[in-house]
């Protein structure tokens, strides 16, 4: 079946570690996004990317990067300089940058010890 | 900057009775919103969406109704079941990416 793909589903990561998270898609589809999404409350975009080896920040990127080297793929990396990772981050799709709904992952729960 | 809103966190129905949840925009040029679905643990999933051009759009036992007058949106779920119970998103897709609001929490009471 076509879908989004997160891998690890729980992770714990000490204090000064980076860590990533796998995002992999079948659909096809051009535009990639990460969101973050803290308890209570919506979601917050991180990073998209609209097409292969281009991205843009999003209204939370400091403290994260991504890479789009492959059209199915778009890895999070949250680096020691993100001073709160403790979050819930959903990976989506869409068909491309302007049309039709988000497609999202299952999530990845991170969580520092 | 851009923000979306939903006027209520929690709504408490009666199963069988029909759910009204609401959501604010601030961004005059919107063009197209969507109604999220999220349940617990799990990624949000695409409901119905509704582009600028249309005032109301209606799918299985869910209505999507837009003023665009007072940048307001509703999503309207017929005779609520206990599998309802999530937390609603809207969105306002423009620009590349979709911008969400806070989420209402929907509990179907038995």
């Amino acid at each position: 079946d076509g879908g989004i793909t997160q891998s690890p589903k729980y992770l714990f990561r000490k204090e000064g570690q980076n860590v990533t998270l796998s995002c992999e898609q079948n659909l096809n589809h051009d535009a990639m996004y990460w969101y973050r999404q803290d308890p209570g409350q919506g979601l917050r975009l991180i990073y998209y990317s609209q097409i292969v080896n281009d991205f843009q920040k999003g209204d939370i990127a400091e403290g994260y990067s991504v890479s789009r080297e492959k059209k199915e793929s778009f890895p999070l990396t949250v680096t020691s300089a993100q001073k709160n990772p403790t979050a819930f981050y959903l990976c989506a799709s869409s068909r491309d940058r302007s049309t039709g709904e988000l497609f999202f992952g299952e999530g990845s729960r991170l969580t520092v010890l | 900057g851009e923000s979306v809103g939903l006027h209520l966190p929690t709504l408490s129905v009666q199963e069988g009775d029909n759910s009204i949840i609401n959501c604010a925009y601030s961004n005059s040029a919107s063009d197209y919103f969507i109604w999220y679905k999220q349940e617990s643990g799990k990624g949000p999933q695409f409901i119905i969406d509704i582009r600028s051009n249309m005032d109301k759009r209606q799918g299985q036992r869910v209505t999507v109704l837009l003023n665009k007058t007072v940048k307001h949106l509703s999503l309207q779920i017929a005779a609520t079941q206990p599998g309802d119970s999530a937390v609603y998103f809207c969105a306002e897709r423009g620009s590349g990416k979709s911008t969400f609001g806070d989420g209402t929490t929907l509990t179907v009471k038995p």
